[in-house]
Formats: C-alpha cells, structure tokens, sequence
C-alpha cells in the first residue's frame, strides 16, 4: 500500500528567505507524485507533479520540485518566499500504472512566512 | 471556465442529524470525487465516479454516508445519522478523464460539517 509522509507539520520562515518542504512516499510499484496547495477556507490547488521524464519539476508561483527514486523523496523548494505563499501545503501519489487516479495525501505542511 | 461548485459552504448540525452536501463539477470532466478531510490531516478519498458508475467507495462507511451522481453530472453526499467524528471539510473534486495517468484533479472550495 502506499504512503505519504510530510516530515514537518509547521515551517515558519522569513520573508524573501529560501523553503524546502519535505515529502517521502512508501509504494512498491511506480508512482505519480503531486504538490498541492490550500489556502485558508479554500480548497486545494495544484501547484506541480510528477509524471515521468526530467526528475526537476517546475510549478507555478516559483516552486520546483525534485523527485528522488532512490531515497523515495519529493521535496518542495522555493528560492525566495512571500507573505502570500503562507498556506497548508498537500503533497500526494497515485499509482503509476493501472491506477483509478486516487489520491494518497500526506498529513500536510503549514508554511508561515513571516515578515 | 467555471470551476468546482459546493454548496452549502458551512453546516453545524447535531449528532444523529442528517445532513447532504452538493457538487457540481467543470463542464464535461467524466470523474468526480469526494475527499473527507479533518482537522490537521490530508484529504481521504470517500468515493470515487466515473460518469455516474462508482468506481472506488472502500473508504465510505456505508451505514451511515451514501452518495449518488445521476445523469453523470452534478454529485449528492449525504450523512444519516451524523457522528461527532464526521466533523471535517468534504472536499469535492473532479477530472476531465477517467482519472488515471497522473490527470489532474481540481477541487471546490469544500463543505465545512462541525457536529455538535
């Protein structure tokens, strides 16, 4: 069975300071991974994911992320942070092949970024 | 293009209540979802259509949740009788295809339940 697990509940930063929110995945077979973000009394958005091909994945509003096969990681980088990136933030798979699309999500980051 | 609808966006009941939420996906995405998420915890698939056939509801507790998606467009989740545990945000999600290969997934502004 597969299984997300976000290794910090809370990240508080500093405005224009670097972030990386971590996300490490259990799974036998191959994987989609996503990052999804949530704002207050908002539901969730997708910032970026994972398919297949270039291990660097591009998102939007700044964020990339790298997935890493052999320590079974997917980590959430952004270089320079803003007050309006303060949101809970979702990493999550599915399987790779054969799959109905469901969503395995991990226990979710609260990122504070603070002035 | 309009996204995910829900409605109502708040609802405070009393244990043993029933009580229904409403989905209407983006125009023409054949799958829809609804996700259960409490409090300091990642969304939980409660069930899962394509079109209007179900296609995964082994995570709904079925005594007590049913839902329906007829016509294959516009979904109904309902709670009879309502537990204090079934406190949480229903989230409602959909996808253009049969949501495998990765498909992205677009999900409403939730349904927030608090059980008293």
């Amino acid at each position: 069975a597969q299984s997300v697990t976000q290794l910090d509940s809370q990240v508080p930063v500093f405005e224009e300071a670097p972030v990386e929110l971590r996300c490490n995945y259990s799974s036998s077979v191959s994987v989609y991974l996503f990052w999804y973000v949530q704002y207050p009394n908002q539901g969730l958005q997708l910032l970026l994911k994972y398919l297949s091909g270039s291990t660097l994945v591009k998102g939007i509003n700044g964020f990339e992320a790298e997935f890493n096969k052999s320590q079974t990681s997917f980590h959430l980088r952004k270089p320079s942070v803003h007050i309006s990136d303060t949101a809970e933030y979702f990493c999550a798979v599915t399987l790779g092949s054969g799959n109905t699309g469901k969503l395995i999500f991990g226990q979710g980051t609260t990122l504070q970024v603070k002035p | 293009e309009a996204g995910v609808a829900q409605s109502p966006r708040y609802k405070i009941i009393e244990k043993r209540q029933s009580v229904a939420f409403w989905c209407n996906p983006i125009s023409g995405h054949a799958t829809l979802y609804w996700y259960q998420q409490i409090l300091g915890q990642g969304p939980k698939l409660l069930i899962q259509f394509q079109n209007n056939g179900v296609v995964d509801d082994s995570q709904l507790p079925k005594d007590r949740f049913s839902a329906e998606r007829l016509k294959g467009v516009d979904s109904t989740l309902k709670i009879q009788p309502a537990k204090l545990e079934d406190s949480a945000v229903y989230l409602c999600a959909s996808s253009l295809l049969a949501g495998g290969r990765g498909e992205t997934q677009y999900f409403g502004p939730g349904t927030r339940l608090l059980v008293l």
